[in-house]
This record gives C-alpha cells, structure tokens and sequence, in this order.
C-alpha cells in the first residue's frame, strides 16, 4: 500500500545530543511537510519541501533543520535538543494541485520523542 | 493573522449524536478539512468542505459556511471507537503554500 512511513516510531534522546527523525513515502507526492505536536495541543507545522524549495516557518527555532535528498525521503534534524522539544512529530505529503481535496494531506504514524 | 477555535472536549454516549462546531478567519481560503486523531497516532482524514453546505459520508457529516466562517462535523450513532481528538483545519491557497492551520482539536470521550 502507497504509504508515509516515520522511523523511528519512539526516540529517546539526551539534552543537547543531535538527533535526526526519518519520513518516507511512497505516494510519489512532492510536497512534504514537518509538524510538531504536543501533548493535547494541535499540530504546528515547523517547515515544508515544495520539490526541492524549502520553505521554512517564521516562528520555527534555528534549532530545526531539514534535507529532503530525494523526492522519497525527508529529515528532521534536532541540532541541540532541550526538554521544550519532547513532542511528536508527524511528517506529512500532498500532492501538488491548484484546488480542491487533492490538496488533502496524509500523514505519517509519527515519532515521539523523549528528551532526558 | 488566522485563528481557529473549537471546544476543547466534549461527552457523548454511545448511539447518540454529537456535532462539533468550528470557527475560522483566515485569508487566502480553500478548504476546510476534519480529521480524527486516537491518542498517540496520526490524524487520518474524515472530511473536506469547499462550498457552503452539508457533505454526508456515512455517519459522519460535515457543514460548512463560508461567510460565517463557520463548519461543524456531526457524528451520528456515536461508538465507542468514535472516543478521539476531532481536528479541524484551514488549507491556504498555493499563494500562502498550500498550509493546513490545525484548531486545537476537540477531545471527544463516548461513554458506554
């Protein structure tokens, strides 16, 4: 089944210790989205790859970076985390189109992370 | 700026209706999606609203208006399954990047 896959599905992490969070995704869609989500909260979107074009939120900390080496495959790098960054974080793909549901967007099963 | 709003939990029991209410303001409109979220795992799509009114799909519905700004997602013969985080969620035309902004989600408990 065409899918989006997150890998790990738990992370544990120690305070400042870089860590890197895995989407892929089978769907062949070219945009890719991150989100972060706290504990009964909704999710936040930190940045999203349109192809290739990184766009990045405003109010996302210089802390979170991301590669998307291929149309397949996107990376969540945590470069210093603190205990703030104890999350879920879901990885998402849509296709690409002007209107209408196609812009619906599926959604990985998500990695939680734990920071100590 | 944009601001979603939606209660933070409702109690319904099982076989009974429950419908939950959804505000918006937002430019740059193009839909609005519902999704349900189990504790712990990914919101999976239940609905999309681009023009005013009722979509039906089984026992759920979903209504939207856009010049209230204003949507609801109405769950009908509530099971037990149904127990979950309801999100709703505004898409920006490609001019904003084609972004979902989430409401906070409504928290959902059916008892028996």
């Amino acid at each position: 089944d065409a899918m989006v896959i997150q890998n790990p599905r738990y992370q544990v992490t120690q305070f400042g210790k870089p860590v890197t969070l895995s989407c892929s995704q089978t769907l062949n869609h070219n945009v890719m989205y991150w989100y972060q989500q706290k504990s009964s909260q909704a999710p936040k979107l930190l940045f999203h790859y349109y192809d290739k074009d990184f766009n990045n939120e405003a109010d996302t900390p210089d802390n979170f970076q991301s590669r998307r080496p291929n149309t397949s495959f996107c990376f969540l790098d945590i470069r210093s985390p603190g205990l703030g960054d104890a999350a879920m974080y879901l990885c998402a793909t849509s296709r690409d189109r002007r209107t209408g549901r196609l812009n619906e967007q599926f959604f990985g099963p998500g990695t939680r992370l734990t920071v100590l | 700026g944009q601001n979603i709003d939606q209660p933070t939990e409702m109690t319904a029991t099982e076989g009974a209706i429950v419908q939950i209410n959804c505000t918006y303001q937002t430019s740059g409109f193009n839909g609005l999606f519902w999704y349900q979220q189990h504790a712990g795992e990914a919101p999976t799509f239940l609905s999309y609203n681009v023009l005013d009114g009722l979509e039906e799909k089984g026992r759920f519905s979903s209504f939207l208006s856009r010049s209230k700004g204003y949507s609801y997602l109405l769950l009908k013969e509530l099971q037990m399954k149904d127990s979950a985080s309801y999100l709703c969620a505004v898409l920006r035309g490609k001019a904003a990047g084609n972004k979902l902004t989430f409401g906070g989600g409504t928290r959902v408990l059916v008892k028996p």
